[in-house]
């Protein structure tokens, strides 16, 4: 079982939907997590993060973390054609200073 | 803009040669990192380093060698390499006090014949 597993996809939304993205992970000392946004051909770069349970809102992007279900999801609002891109999960252990992440969920915003 | 530089982009080379990937940056990182990431594929941490002199295998098992003498710098050394080696080499950078938000350079792109 790999440590953090998302859905490769592709995921197409309609330009103005909502993209929908989970990320599960198998360890339950996960203490932090991040949604990394990487360009066809480019670095990966950072998004989001939460620590804590709940909804953490930032402009068009809304990530949300059960701990107790080992799930954090991500959600693109109003999606724009530049948001097609892979979308990377990333989790850290406690006390941690190493990311390890998913393989990512290609998301593909028609216009 | 993240200030991280890797060199050289693009290297094709034969199987047998040595290569060293460079890595530098001008934040003053302490923590460093190498990345291996296929295609379509996720990232692997090959090695990671917190510090001068400080440097440690990743969790995926790579026949490359990193060191770590001066903070700015992290260069990645093969030895000999082989077909199997042919992948994209990401070097990264963090804060000393982890944030999880780590700062990529553009990559290496190795191709081994």
């Amino acid at each position: 079982q790999k440590e953090v597993e998302q859905n490769s996809g592709p995921l197409s939304v309609p330009e103005g939907a909502i993209a929908s993205l989970n990320c599960t992970y198998s360890d339950r000392g996960s203490q932090s997590f991040f949604w990394y946004r990487q360009y066809s051909g480019k670095s990966p770069e950072l998004i989001m993060f939460i620590y804590s349970n709940g909804d953490k809102e930032d402009g068009r992007f809304t990530a949300q973390l059960n701990k107790a279900s080992q799930y954090v999801s991500l959600l693109i609002r109003d999606s724009q054609p530049s948001d097609s891109a892979t979308y990377l999960c990333a989790v850290t252990k406690a006390a941690g200073n190493k990311l390890t992440f998913g393989g990512g969920t290609r998301v593909l915003v028609k216009p | 803009e993240a200030d991280i530089y890797q060199t050289p982009r693009y290297l094709v080379i034969g199987t047998g040669k040595k290569i060293t990937l460079e890595c530098s940056q001008t934040m003053g990182h302490d923590k460093m990192y190498w990345y291996q990431q296929d295609p379509g594929m996720e990232l692997h941490l090959i090695h990671y380093s917190y510090g001068v002199n400080s440097t440690e295998k990743g969790d995926l098992s790579s026949e490359s060698t990193v060191s770590r003498i001066r903070t700015e710098h992290f260069p990645l050394t093969l030895e000999s390499a082989r077909p199997s080696h042919t992948s994209q080499y990401l070097c990264a950078s963090s804060e000393s006090a982890f944030t999880g938000e780590l700062f990529f350079g553009e990559g290496s792109r190795l191709t081994v014949l």
